[in-house]
């Protein structure tokens, strides 16, 4: 079956310009997460969204980054004003939400420069 | 801190030879584990994981890690690599304190198979 999509999968803006990205998992799967690699760095969690709702959003930076899965299968991960610092490849994962037992699977990522 | 190790960042092996890649982690409690690989132009695909039980995992193309609690450690083995085990490896657990099961991430290990 298909796996995560993400898109764009590559993203120049402005410095103080407004980006979203979209993901959509794997389908069937509840759990979606947002992470961000930096380069030379593993991925850093930003958020997990269990359903529509977001249950854990303690990994966003600053209150310059939201996101949004309305309908409990698409996200949108919004950054306003964006940085230079905020460069880097933004993954999605999804997974079933098994519990104790989940595997999360990525998608491809966008990579997201601010110039 | 609280982080997840990974001892080597470049690692360069011919063909044939045995490979060995570390992870250490400092969190207490229940954790599950996770070795990702993301080759060359590919997106993150899951190697292996740990949740309970023989602490000698096996995954896919040969791979094996082990668990040993009392050292913190879910190092990473293969007894012969190919050229096509080019790629970047990393390390993740998840605290099961943590209902998000989210990722923590290593910072990765380049390896590169020369044949």
């Amino acid at each position: 079956g298909a796996g995560v999509s993400q898109t764009p999968s590559n993203k120049v803006t402005e410095k103080g310009k407004y980006v979203e990205l979209r993901c959509d998992p794997i389908s069937g799967h509840t759990a979606l997460y947002w992470y961000r690699q930096s380069l030379g760095q593993g991925p850093e969690f930003l958020i997990y969204f269990q359903g529509t709702g977001a249950a854990d959003d303690s990994g966003l930076p600053n209150d310059r980054f939201f996101a949004v899965r309305p309908e409990g299968s698409v996200s949108t991960l919004k950054i306003q004003r964006t940085e230079r610092g905020d460069s880097a490849v933004y993954l999605c994962a999804s997974s079933r939400n098994e519990g104790v037992t989940d595997t999360q699977y990525f998608g491809p990522g966008t990579r997201l420069t601010v110039l | 801190a609280q982080s997840v190790s990974q001892h080597n960042h470049h690692v360069i092996l011919s063909e044939a030879a045995s490979l060995e890649l570390g992870c250490n982690y400092s969190y207490g409690g229940t954790v599950n584990l996770f070795w990702y690989v993301q080759y060359p132009g590919q997106h993150l695909q899951l190697l292996l994981k740990y949740f309970s039980g023989d602490p000698l995992v096996k995954g896919i193309k040969g791979f094996e890690a082990e668990f040993i609690k009392s050292k913190f450690s879910f190092n990473l083995r293969k007894p012969s690599v190919q050229w096509s085990d080019t790629a970047e490896y990393f390390c993740a657990v998840a605290r099961l304190r943590d209902s998000s099961y989210k990722l923590i991430f290593g910072s990765g290990t380049r390896l590169l198979v020369r044949p």
